[in-house]
């Protein structure tokens, strides 16, 4: 059974920053593209960033390029988000995913999320 | 910046058909694919590929896209369909969400 668990979220202070983490298991995670997707309270669901199976090519949304890094452990099945210079507009839940990359793109599971809160 | 534009909300009787539409430029010349998200819940893939459903999907989910609109389409509406539900579709190594429909089972 495929199950991603995500970790780290909390309250951070606009400009902090925060590293979320994504246990991943049921599958071979090397061989797997991974996302992170978040949801602002009652708003809707948006792409934050792709990783390719070796952490080779990597992919954001425009609004977190040069604060945003993902990055991934193959050893330890572990998927990666370094959030920096946090602003209140990034707060949301922050999903992780696994991605089907080629031919007909989609995000074919999904964790519980993880709440990030960033206010003073 | 390319766009998905989804209707806010539509309504549909029990055991009734429900479509829920996603527009975009040319949609139809990318795939399409949806997500149904219940509340308090994380998002569960539920048509892939404009038309094509993931194991465990029921049958009476159903999608089709061409020129500018993709649909999902629910035959025999039930109660436990009553969701918001999200398209999205690929645009230069971006993935683009539509904003979402929250479909009332009334």
């Amino acid at each position: 059974e495929v199950q991603l668990v995500e970790s780290g979220g909390g309250l951070v202070q606009p400009g902090g920053s925060l590293r979320l983490s994504c246990a991943a298991s049921g599958f071979n995670f090397g061989s797997y593209w991974m996302s992170w997707v978040r949801q602002a309270p009652g708003k809707g669901l948006k792409w934050v960033a792709n990783i390719k199976e070796d952490g080779s090519q990597k992919y954001y949304m425009e609004s977190v390029k040069g604060r945003f890094t993902v990055s991934r452990d193959n050893a330890k099945n572990s998927l990666f988000l370094q959030m920096n210079s946090l602003r209140a507009e990034d707060t949301a839940v922050y999903y992780c995913a696994r991605l089907y990359f080629y031919g007909s793109a989609r995000f074919e599971y999904w964790g519980q999320g993880t709440l990030v809160t960033v206010s003073s | 910046s390319y766009e998905l534009t989804q209707p806010p909300s539509v309504s549909v009787s029990p055991g009734q058909t429900a479509s829920i539409t996603c527009s975009g430029d040319k949609l139809g010349d990318k795939y399409a694919c949806w997500y149904q998200q219940r509340p308090g819940q994380s998002p569960v893939l539920v048509m892939y590929q404009d038309n094509k459903r993931p194991s465990g999907i029921p049958e009476r989910f159903s999608g089709s896209n061409s020129g500018n609109t993709a649909t999902l389409t629910i035959s025999g509406t039930q109660a436990m369909d009553e969701a918001d539900y999200y398209c999205q579709a690929w645009d230069s190594n971006n993935v683009i969400f539509g904003g979402g429909t929250r479909l009332t089972v009334l």
